[in-house]
């Protein structure tokens, strides 16, 4: 089956400064890549995807570029703000429906210090 | 956009007895449903995958007499843990995909379980 590594585990950096992510997977079947930014306690919010037939989007501060080819992914943000601090997590998946089931990286706890 | 109820968000009980925690699609048809379980600092992991009128597909390692789900209609999912013992206690959590396919996932609020 599928498996999503994510690293760092933990990431400090200063406020204004940019953040990066970086997670590989296995199963060159998955066809889609979410970054999802958790809070203690709360359920995962998904702030950004992509999918396989494109190498890199943009929203805003927040940007992920995909790797086919290494089998790798990233989650870049930039601008850093303290409310940024959170847990992210990254994941594969082989698509909607029964195929489709999200297996996750490790997560890794992000702290922006002001 | 497509929403999950889950209930309840919290929940504690004595080790030995069952819970169960319900997940709703209020605004879609979930064909699938898939459940999670997060210890604490610890990422989500995928326990099974329902699918609406069949039997669940269970994780490694994944109980199915201890952990049971039930996928009966298009708009809800139950997963009760049966004979629960200490460490049971985690935060489950539900995801959903519509019946239309794509990319969406909607993810319940998850419910934190105590046994006690």
């Amino acid at each position: 089956g599928e498996n999503v590594e994510q690293h760092p585990s933990t990431l400090s950096v200063q406020e204004g400064d940019s953040a990066v992510i970086k997670c590989t997977y296995s199963d060159s079947a998955s066809n889609y890549f979410p970054w999802y930014k958790q809070e203690l306690g709360k359920r995962p919010q998904l702030i950004i995807d992509i999918r396989s037939n494109v190498g890199e989007k943009k929203d805003q501060r927040i940007a992920v570029t995909l790797n086919k080819t290494a089998k790798h992914f990233s989650l870049h943000i930039t601008e850093t703000q303290p409310e940024d601090s959170a847990v992210y997590f990254c994941a594969a998946s082989k698509g909607g429906g029964s195929q489709g089931n999200l297996i996750f990286g490790k997560g890794t706890k992000l702290s922006v210090k002001p | 956009g497509a929403v999950v109820s889950q209930h309840p968000s919290w929940v504690i009980c004595k080790s030995g007895t069952s819970v169960k925690i319900e997940c709703r699609s209020l605004d879609f048809q979930a064909t699938t449903m898939f459940w999670y379980r997060q210890f604490p600092k610890q990422s989500l992991m995928l326990m099974a995958t329902s699918n609406e009128g069949s039997k669940a597909t269970y994780e490694q390692g994944v109980e199915k007499d201890k952990f049971l789900i039930n996928h009966a209609s298009l708009t809800l999912s139950t997963l009760t843990v049966t004979s629960a013992h200490p460490e049971d206690s985690s935060f489950y959590i539900c995801s959903a995909t519509v019946i239309t396919g794509g990319y969406g996932y909607t993810f319940g609020s998850g419910t934190r379980l105590t046994v006690v």
